[in-house]
This record gives C-alpha cells, sequence and structure tokens, in this order.
C-alpha cells in the first residue's frame, strides 16, 4: 500500500519554466490537497479537491493550477515559475466521516522545489 | 474565513518537564482538528485526532484537549524527551484543511 504518492522528489527550474507536480494516492480517498510550507510559515493551503471533477482555491492560489484528473491524481501546475514559488510542496488526501468527524489524513514526502 | 494560530512559536524546555502546547481557531463550525509532528526536512506525521464531539484523546504521554466554544485546544506532553524535539502543528477541519504555523519545541538534555 504505497499511501500518497509525489514526483518528483527534487526540482530547479529557472524563471519563466513551467513543471507539473504529481500525487497520485491509492485509498480510495475523496479529498486531495495542494500545501507549501515556507520556514516559519506552517502549511499553506494553495487548492484543494473536495471529490473527483471538483476543484477549490486554498488561501494562496495564485500562480497554480490544478487538475483532479480522476479520484486517484491530483496535480499542481506551475505555469511560469518565479522565486517567490521556491518552496517544499506537500499532497494530502483524506477520507472524512462527516456524520462523526473521523478522518485521517495522509500526507506525501513532498516535492523541494527551487526556482532561480 | 477560518484562521488558525499557535502560540508560542518556539519553545525550549529541559528534559523531563512537563509541557503545554497552544493552539486557537476563529470558526468553531469544525469536524475534528488534528495534531501533528514534523521533524527537519520530513513530512508530517499524525499524533492526535479530536472529533468535534469530543473533548479530549490520549497515546502515551500525549494527550490532546479541544474546547470548541472557545476555540481552543491544547496539546499535553508528559516527561518530556530529547526525542520529542520537532515542530508540532494543529489543523482544523471544516471543508477544508486549515494549519497553524507550527510550534518548534526544543527539550534540552
Amino acid at each position: 500500500n504505497a499511501g500518497v504518492t509525489q514526483t518528483p522528489k527534487f526540482q530547479v527550474l529557472k524563471t519563466g519554466q513551467s513543471m507539473t507536480l504529481q500525487c497520485a494516492q491509492d485509498m480510495n480517498h475523496n479529498s486531495m490537497y495542494w500545501y507549501r510550507q515556507d520556514p516559519g510559515m506552517g502549511l499553506r493551503l494553495i487548492y484543494y479537491s473536495a471529490s473527483e471533477g471538483t476543484t477549490d482555491k486554498g488561501e494562496v492560489p495564485n500562480g497554480y493550477n490544478v487538475s483532479r484528473l480522476n479520484k486517484r491524481e491530483f496535480s499542481l501546475r506551475l505555469e511560469s515559475a518565479a522565486p517567490s514559488q521556491t518552496s517544499v510542496y506537500f499532497c494530502a488526501s483524506s477520507a472524512l466521516d462527516r456524520g462523526h468527524g473521523n478522518e485521517k489524513l495522509f500526507f506525501g514526502s513532498g516535492t523541494q522545489l527551487s526556482v532561480l | 474565513k477560518q484562521e488558525v494560530t499557535q502560540i508560542p512559536a518556539a519553545l525550549s524546555v529541559p528534559e523531563g518537564e512537563n509541557l503545554v502546547l497552544n493552539c486557537s481557531f476563529t470558526d468553531s463550525a469544525i469536524y475534528n482538528l488534528q495534531w501533528f509532528r514534523q521533524d527537519p526536512g520530513k513530512g508530517l506525521t499524525s499524533l492526535l485526532l479530536i472529533q468535534s464531539s469530543q473533548r479530549e484523546q490520549t497515546s502515551g504521554r500525549l494527550n490532546a484537549s479541544l474546547d470548541k466554544s472557545s476555540g481552543r485546544s491544547t496539546l499535553y506532553i508528559a516527561a518530556s524527551q530529547p526525542g520529542d524535539s520537532a515542530t508540532y502543528l494543529c489543523a482544523v477541519r471544516d471543508d477544508k484543511i486549515i494549519f497553524g504555523k507550527g510550534t518548534r519545541l526544543h527539550i534540552l538534555p
């Protein structure tokens, strides 16, 4: 059981280049998330998807796009990378039992992205 | 808009002491609150989850409490050890999951 798989683990881009971060989960979870983490800032939500076919903006969506390709996969795209997007990116997934508040959140191992 | 705040941002205590980490949130309409641990350069590990109908959860030396009406949660760590040194984050769940900025904990041997 792989859980949440993120690729790549490391990436260096030049300003203006584009790239897509891939995320896949094999737990049949409805909800998936993309976060970025910067020193002293905690995790900030970029985009999330509550279910297949839906996506919504989080706290810091500017400069990013997402695609919920199917229930398993949720990708994050940087169309024109900027140095301010240098960060560690985490994908996560969860299945919420709304009636009981039961949930377990699973994280990928992260992608360290540097934009020069 | 839900906001999650953790105080203090950093904390150093001698080994063996009991300590409390604080988390506050602005909107009490949550499904649950979770506490996570993150070691440097690593991902997040879930420690405890408190459902909105619960008041506390315990796991070993860790005890987390939740007071929804006041928008507060605490993580109590008993008999701290150097291995407890890490960043601790709380997160609340409404339609999405929002994290606090974390408390960086250092246990002095």
